[in-house]
């Protein structure tokens, strides 16, 4: 079954600097989607940023990119110039393009952005 | 505008109560999923259901119903046999499943409460 591991509970960055968020998955298949969402203090989930795993360029959405390692099953989300309004919870999340079409969502990071 | 819309946002119920928490989409999703989110668990799946009249049981479906009679709705209800009722619920929507790149469309979310 794939699961995926988020191993950092809370990160801290100050305003305008850039962040790193790790997220690893465990699977067996070879094509595949990973999503990054956000959770803000209103609990609503937002889409971020989505990859699909046969494309070797990662994806870019304004400050937000990936760094995308397939062998290593590596998904971390980056974040440039953060803002206040970054403050959240993020969540990576798979989802198999066969079988059930579950979407597996990691235990998440909490994210706090210093002014 | 399209969209998922939970309701209530808060719903209170005293222990040995069924309850059931409402889900409606307007997105012509065929798709659709039930979350659990607890603090440092992240999003648990609950129910989802491909198609009108199918669902399937998700990682944590003990104590817990859904039915999928239109393309529309698919309400949960969270029965007396649910041992810790108390949580975040998440009801989502994706297109096609086949469609494997279509992100989860997320509604606002219900805070059950059990006392």
């Amino acid at each position: 079954a794939q699961t995926v591991t988020q191993s950092q509970p809370e990160m801290s960055v100050q305003e305008a600097e850039t962040v790193t968020l790790s997220c690893t998955y465990d699977t067996s298949e070879s094509d595949y989607y990973l999503f990054w969402y956000k959770q803000p203090p209103s609990r609503q989930m937002i889409l971020v940023i989505r990859q699909e795993a046969y494309k070797q360029q990662n994806a870019t959405e304004n400050r937000f990119s990936v760094n995308f390692q397939k062998a290593a099953k590596s998904f971390s989300l980056k974040i440039s110039d953060s803002q206040l309004g970054d403050a959240a919870m993020y969540f990576c999340a798979y989802r198999s393009p066969t079988g059930t079409y579950k979407y597996i969502f990691g235990t998440g990071t909490r994210l706090k952005v210093l002014a | 505008d399209g969209g998922i819309t939970q309701s209530p946002k808060y719903l209170f119920r005293k222990e040995g109560q069924n309850v059931t928490l409402s889900c409606e989409q307007n997105l012509n999703h065929d798709a659709m999923y039930w979350y659990r989110q607890d603090p440092g668990q992240g999003l648990r799946l609950i129910y989802y259901s491909q198609i009108v009249n199918d669902f399937q049981k998700g990682d944590i479906a003990e104590g817990y119903s859904v039915s999928r009679e239109k393309k529309e709705s698919f309400p949960l209800t969270v029965t007396s046999a649910q041992k810790n009722p108390t949580a975040f619920y998440l009801c989502a929507s994706a297109g096609h499943p086949s469609a494997y790149n279509s992100p989860l469309h997320f509604g606002n979310g219900t805070r059950l409460t059990v006392t």
